[in-house]
Parts: structure tokens; sequence; C-alpha cells
């Protein structure tokens, strides 16, 4: 049963401090997206890659987000320093890159900054 | 500027009625759309989805309804259960975006018996 698989699924850090959240996307998906939801929001997309290059990162604070894919199985998103208003859920999605495919979520991760 | 539109934040339909969500974008260039689902603590998971060349696709209970020219697609479930309670996003992919999806802020159905 193949699935996107995220790290940590809940997280509770101090304000300035460095977090850290990890993906494996399905095998054989050549895209990956990084989205965070709020009630606000909805959910928005931060940034993705197709074939661990970053396609667009428009979506992201650039000032503490940062986000990078080692190698095909790793996809991470870093927050540098983190802030209260960072407090949200992360999600990671993966797909085929095409028009007509879906992409699959992994169950997020919450983040919570006090 | 919201590209992909759900204006109704909750919906509450009774057990074996129809529940109707309602989605509107404003960019042309969309070609694709698709509808989630969304229980409590868990991911979105993909429900139904549809072409810009069709107006209508079905898939069991779930019907999704696409009008081009009034940019405005609907997702009917027929009969409702309780099990369909859930938040729906709807979403849609802008033609060579390559997969990117744009999503609306969800609708939350609830489904009483």
């Amino acid at each position: 049963d193949a699935r996107v698989t995220q790290t940590p699924r809940h997280k509770v850090t101090e304000m300035g401090q460095e977090v850290t959240m990890r993906c494996q996307p399905i095998l054989g998906h050549n895209t990956v997206f990084w989205y965070r939801q709020t009630m606000m929001q909805g959910l928005e997309l931060l940034a993705y890659f197709r074939n661990r290059a970053p396609l667009d990162d428009s979506g992201m604070p650039k000032d503490r987000f940062s986000a990078e894919m080692p190698d095909a199985t790793l996809a991470t998103l870093k927050i540098q320093p983190s802030e209260p208003r960072d407090s949200a859920v992360y999600f990671c999605a993966s797909g085929l890159g095409t028009a007509g495919n879906t992409i699959y979520f992994g169950e997020g991760s919450w983040l919570t900054v006090v | 500027d919201q590209q992909v539109k759900q204006n109704s934040p909750s919906l509450s339909v009774q057990e074996g009625r129809i529940s109707i969500l309602n989605c509107d974008y404003t960019n042309s260039m969309f070609d694709y759309f698709l509808w989630y689902k969304k229980y409590p603590a868990e991911g979105p998971t993909f429900l139904i989805s549809i072409s810009s060349i069709k107006d209508k696709n079905e898939d069991g209970r779930f019907t999704v309804f696409l009008n081009k020219s009034a940019k405005h697609l609907s997702l009917h479930i027929v009969p409702s259960q309780p099990g369909d309670s859930a938040v729906y996003f709807c979403a849609a992919n802008r033609r060579g975006s390559q997969g990117n999806l744009i999503f609306g802020k969800g609708t939350k159905l609830s489904v009483k018996p």
C-alpha cells in the first residue's frame, strides 16, 4: 500500500527554534509538494519539486523557510527561526507531475510554536 | 486573489438526501478539476476529478458537474451517508503547471443520521 510518509506527526517547539519536517514520497513519483493548512488560508502551496529540482517556492517565506530534496526518497521543509504564526499543519504530497494525475497527500505534520 | 473559491464554509444534510458542494474559479487556464475529502487528523484523499473537456463525471454516489461558461463546478453526493462527513476541497490544475493544484478553502459537510 504505497503512501506518502511524513515525520514528525506532531511537534511542539519554542519560538526561535529550528524545525525540520521530512517527507518520503511514493516510490516512482517525480513531483513533490509542500502545502500548509491554516484556518484562514485553507491549503496553500509552499513549494514543489520535479525530479528533485525546485520548480516554485514563491509561496514560502524565504527568510525563514527552506525546502530541499537531498534525494528522490526524501524531501525536507525547514523553518529557522520558527515563530508562533508558523503553527499549522504541513502536508507533503507527491504525484506523477501531469495534469490528469492526482497528487497523494501524507497525513501531515502538526506544528505548534509557542 | 483566490483563484478557487468555496463560498460555503459548512453544509449540513440529512442522511439519505443529496449533498451539493459548490466551487467557483476565476482562471480560464484551468484544465482539470479535482475534489478531495479530508477527515480530521488525516491528509486529504482524492475523491473524483473532471477534465475541462467534459461537463460531467460520475463515480458511484459521487458526481461532479462542470459549467465552464459560468466557471463553476459542483460535487453531488447521493444518497449522503454519515461517513461522508468531512471537509471537501475543490482543486484546479492550470494547463502546463505539471500537476500543481490550487485549492479552495474547503467546505465542511455534516451528514446527520
